[in-house]
This record gives structure tokens, C-alpha cells and sequence, in this order.
């Protein structure tokens, strides 16, 4: 089982829709978790950090849930500028401090 | 208040050359962490370092790749050898602490032919 997975998509969603992404990841002794966006061929950039009573910011907001073991990523009103790779990050197994990304859920917000 | 930097950008070696990666991290951070992204594929991890120490090399391919963080100076991955599935965009990541957010460089892409 791979250490963090996300659907890959793409999601194709409209201009102004709402949509989610779902992460699970396999260790439960995590600490750490965040959501980065990726665009085509360049760096990731943070997104927002995850906390354990869930967190907004703007039209983003992102919930854990420890038991079931996976974080998710709600953006509402999606404009075309949001279109890009959503990477899932979640510390390691071990206690090195190592971040681990998932594979990244893509999508395409159309006019 | 410069981010990472890495550098160069691109990188073209021919097949059995040397190559080598250099980053250097935010102000402040003393954590550095390497990672690989294929064409259409996720990061992945390679290396931890810290000042002069290697904290977690488990993503490192056991041979030919070796990475570095001296007390002074940029770190530096270095490829020997390189083959052709070793391009890739190779991108340098640095923190403050462990499990803080980490601030990425612009990363290299190395193509070798």
C-alpha cells in the first residue's frame, strides 16, 4: 500500500463549481499534513497547512480525519486559475521529518 | 529575502557524464531535502540532509547518485554516470524543522542524451 494516495482524476469541473479531493495515507502515527499545488513543470507551492480541527482560508478548506486516515481539500466557486495538480502531503513512517507526496489529483476548471 | 535557490535550471549531459545539482536553502532553514519528478509522475523523495549530516537517504538509488550538505556552501546532488531514465526534474526543498512546510527552488531538469 502506498504510503499516501489520491485519485489522480482529472477533474473537470465548470467555472464556479465546488469540488473535493480525498488523500488517505497508511501510517497513523502522522503528525504533519498539507496541500500543495503544482503547476505544469514548475515547483510545488503550499497551499495550506491541515490541522486536526480543520482549517479554511478563502474558498479553500481542508479537513483530517485521524481514524479513517485521510485529509481532504474542498475549493468552492472554482475559477480557472485554480486549474493545476493538488498534491496531498503527509509525514513520514519514520521520525526524520521526511514529507511525503502523493501522487496529485489534477484538475481543469472550464469557462 | 531570496527562497531556495537551485541551480542551473536546465542541465544537459550525454550518457556516462557527471552531473551535479546545486541548492541553496532559505535563510534560516537548515533542513534540505531532495526529490525526483518524472514526466507525468509524482515527487519523490530521495534524500534528507541537515548541515554536514545525511538524516534520511532512503530514496536514493544505491548507486551512482550521492548528495551533500557542507557546513559552508549550497547542498549538492551529484549523479555519476547518468543514463537516460535519470532525466527528470530534480527538485530542491528546505525547512526550518522537521515536519514544518517545506519552500521549494525552481528546480533543475536534466536531460541526458
Amino acid at each position: 500500500r502506498k504510503e499516501v494516495e489520491q485519485d489522480p482524476g482529472p477533474f473537470n469541473v465548470p467555472e464556479g463549481a465546488t469540488v473535493a479531493f480525498n488523500c488517505t495515507y497508511s501510517n497513523s502515527a502522522s503528525q504533519s499534513f498539507f496541500w500543495y499545488r503544482q503547476d505544469c513543470r514548475k515547483e510545488p507551492k503550499l497551499l495550506m497547512s491541515v490541522y486536526s480541527s480543520g482549517n479554511e482560508d478563502g474558498r479553500f478548506t481542508a479537513q483530517l480525519n485521524r481514524a479513517s486516515q485521510y485529509i481532504s481539500l474542498l475549493i468552492r466557486d472554482s475559477k480557472l486559475s485554480d486549474s493545476a495538480t493538488y498534491l496531498c502531503v503527509v509525514s513520514g513512517s519514520s521520525n526524520t521529518g521526511k514529507l511525503i507526496f502523493g501522487q496529485g489529483t489534477t484538475l481543469q476548471v472550464k469557462p | 529575502n531570496a527562497g531556495v535557490m537551485q541551480n542551473p535550471r536546465h542541465l544537459v549531459r550525454r550518457r556516462g557524464q557527471e552531473a551535479r545539482l546545486r541548492c541553496s536553502p532559505m535563510k534560516g532553514h537548515s533542513h534540505v531535502y531532495w526529490y525526483r519528478q518524472l514526466p507525468e509522475e509524482g515527487l519523490k523523495f530521495m534524500v534528507y540532509l541537515q548541515k554536514e549530516n545525511i538524516i534520511d537517504e532512503s530514496g536514493m538509488p544505491k548507486e551512482r547518485f550521492s548528495a551533500e550538505f557542507p557546513k559552508e556552501g549550497p547542498s549538492i546532488l551529484r549523479i555519476q554516470q547518468v543514463v537516460r531514465g535519470d532525466s527528470a526534474a530534480y527538485f530542491c526543498a528546505s525547512s526550518a524543522q522537521d515536519n514544518s512546510p517545506l519552500h521549494f527552488g525552481n528546480g533543475t531538469r536534466l536531460t541526458v542524451t
